[in-house]
Formats: structure tokens, sequence, C-alpha cells
């Protein structure tokens, strides 16, 4: 079935840092390839998505490029900031066997200190 | 800005009662879906929901989960006899679906279930 498998965590960085939080995927077809983002006390939102090959997905300064040849859809920011603590999950859906349903990485908590 | 919102945030119950987990949707989605992370675990998928009926259900779905729309606007999960292994927090998500399977999802903030 599919799966979603990010790098182990936690990450902990200094404000201004570079920030990546790899993530790779075995699916069947072309699914859909998410970054949700989860603060403290509340739901997961959606932070970026790209729904075809070599799509990059960028928002509030995270970037991530659909890469087929490599399954990945690695996270990356340039300079974080401190707001920017939460933890992070990689997810797909749309491949031929997962329908709709999300698959979910485990999950990277980030902790950005000033 | 619309939102998904779950009640209760936390409900404590003893092993084997019923517990009814209740989600109201944001008002002109269609699709309907319950997750769940177990403390330390990855979010997995239990269930999705359209039409009035089931469309996919995980292999964790058993006999002993079932979901409902009772009154057209809440969505309710409910676990028949729960185990100590159902302790975790379940998200509920909805989707409006007019964009195939690749819409966005919405989650509330959860329900953290608690079994003792």
């Amino acid at each position: 079935g599919d799966s979603v498998t990010q790098m182990e965590g936690p990450v902990t960085l200094s404000e201004e840092a570079f920030l990546t939080i790899n993530c790779t995927y075995t699916a069947t077809g072309y699914p859909s390839l998410f970054w949700y983002v989860q603060y403290p006390g509340e739901g997961l939102q959606l932070l970026l998505k790209a729904t075809k090959a070599d799509d990059k997905g960028s928002n509030k300064g995270f970037e991530a490029t659909y890469r087929k040849e490599t399954t990945s859809f690695h996270l990356e920011k340039g300079s974080v900031q401190v707001s920017d603590s939460a933890v992070y999950f990689c997810a797909l859906s749309g491949s031929e066997t997962s329908g709709s349903r999300l698959t979910f990485g485990e999950g990277t908590q980030l902790t950005v200190n000033p | 800005e619309p939102e998904v919102t779950q009640t209760p945030s936390h409900q404590v119950t003893q092993m084997g009662q019923e517990v009814i987990l209740r989600c109201v949707p944001i008002s002109n989605h269609l699709y309907f879906y319950w997750y769940r992370q177990i403390l330390g675990q990855k979010v997995e998928f239990l269930v999705s929901f359209y039409n009035n009926e089931i469309s996919e259900k995980s292999e964790i779905f058993d006999d002993q989960f079932s979901v409902e729309r009772p009154d057209g606007s809440n969505f309710t999960l409910k676990i028949r006899s729960t185990k100590l292994e159902d302790s975790a927090m379940y998200f509920c998500a909805t989707r409006g679906g007019r964009g195939g399977n690749f819409d966005e999802q919405f989650f509330g903030p959860g329900t953290r279930l608690t079994v003792l």
C-alpha cells in the first residue's frame, strides 16, 4: 500500500536558519502531495500542495517540489521564524489505490529558538 | 473563515462504554472523513463518507465503529464498546469535492479520547 516517510525529528533551529524536512513516498500512479502543519492546540492546516511531477508548491515562504524520479517532496524554508514552531506532516492522496484518503508521514516537530 | 468544529475536545470513558464524537463540517462540503492519531504514531485514515454512505474505510474501521450524519449537519463517529487501544486523538476532515480527489481537506481541532 501507499506510504510516506519523513525524516526523524524533532528538529531544533535558531531563528533565520535554513530548514529542510525530508519526505519520500511510495505509491502507485500519480498521487498529489501535501504538507500539513499543526500548531499547538489546533487541527491540521494545509501548508502547500503539488498535484503533478515537477510542480512546486509554496506558501508563507515554504516550498516543496514534487520529484517523481526520486519520489520525494522535501519541505524547505530559507529563514525560519519562531512562529514556524509546529509539527509538519507530509501526506499524499489520489494514488491508484488510495482514492481521496490522505496517507500521512510520521510528522516532524520543529522548534525555532529566538 | 469557515472551519470544521469538533466536540468534545476531550472525552474520558471507561473500557466497554460507547462514545460518540461529533463534527460540524463546513457548510457546503460534500465529503467527510475521520482520522485518528495514537500518541507518538502517524495520523491514520479511518473512514470517508459521501452522499450518506461510507465510500472508503480502513482495516482499523471494524464493526465497533460507525458513522452517520443524523441531522444533515453533524457528522458523528461512534465507537460501540471502547478498548484501551482506542485512546487517540480523532480528527474530522471535510472537503468540498468540486476538484476531484485533490481538493484540500479541512481538519477540525480534534477530540482526545482517553479510555481507562
